[in-house]
């Protein structure tokens, strides 16, 4: 079974400053893990994803995520926020092989960022 | 290119009554997940369907809950007599295959309120 855990339900960053959002994952095999980031009312979009290629992920506006193994972590990361990165962020792991599809998602961690 | 189509947006029953909410998936896809989404929580997944098929609704109630995706048309979740914890945020998404690697695709979701 695979779980995610999300370090901190509610972030806000001072506008410029480093946005860094925790998540820890738990799972039997290999996993695929995923940043989604969700605005009010609307659908999930994919900020960036890990298949097992290079640990250090770069994604859209910015985003880039960072594998750790040892630490079970795949923490998201921006140098510079902006007032649009206001969001509500969730990251989410699948198993590799069967039931790939199949993407567990942390409680996510609604960011606020303060001009 | 459309991106995945719900409808309706929002949808309001009365205890006791049937909600059906539909998912176009993308152009192309024909691999269509269900997930729900409780006030304060991530997504869960419901099911997987394909064309005509259901692939594992293993995240499904086993009671009041269906889901369909025909060969024409949409897919559909169908919800009978609802009840108040029924009330979420209900989201399709679409994939080109069903392994993990692939982008799963949102739609806007459909908020469902029970009164």
């Amino acid at each position: 079974a695979q779980s995610v855990t999300q370090l901190g339900s509610h972030v806000s960053v001072s506008e410029g400053a480093l946005v860094l959002l925790r998540c820890n994952y738990s799972s039997s095999v290999p996993p695929y893990l995923f940043w989604y980031v969700q605005y009010p009312n609307q659908g999930l979009q994919l900020l960036l994803k890990y298949t097992s290629a290079a640990t250090l992920v770069k994604g859209i506006n910015g985003f880039e995520a960072e594998f750790k193994k040892s630490e079970t972590s795949f923490h998201l990361t921006k140098p510079s926020a902006h007032m649009s990165d206001a969001a509500e962020y969730f990251c989410a792991v699948s198993r590799t092989g069967a039931g790939s599809y199949q993407l567990t998602f942390g409680k996510g961690t609604k960011l606020s960022v303060i001009p | 290119n459309a991106g995945v189509m719900q409808n309706p947006r929002h949808l309001v029953r009365r205890r006791g009554q049937e909600a059906r909410l539909r998912c176009s998936p993308m152009k192309g896809h024909s691999h269509v997940y269900w997930y729900r989404q409780l006030p304060e929580e991530g997504l869960k997944f419901m099911v997987y369907l394909q064309k005509e098929n259901i692939i594992d609704e293993s995240g499904m109630p086993k009671e009041r809950f269906s889901a369909e995706f025909p060969k024409e048309g949409p897919s559909i979740l169908r919800i009978q007599q609802v009840v108040r914890g029924d009330s979420a945020a209900y989201f399709c998404a679409s994939s080109l295959g069903q392994e993990g690697y692939n982008e799963q695709f949102f739609g806007p979701g459909t908020r469902l309120t029970v009164l």
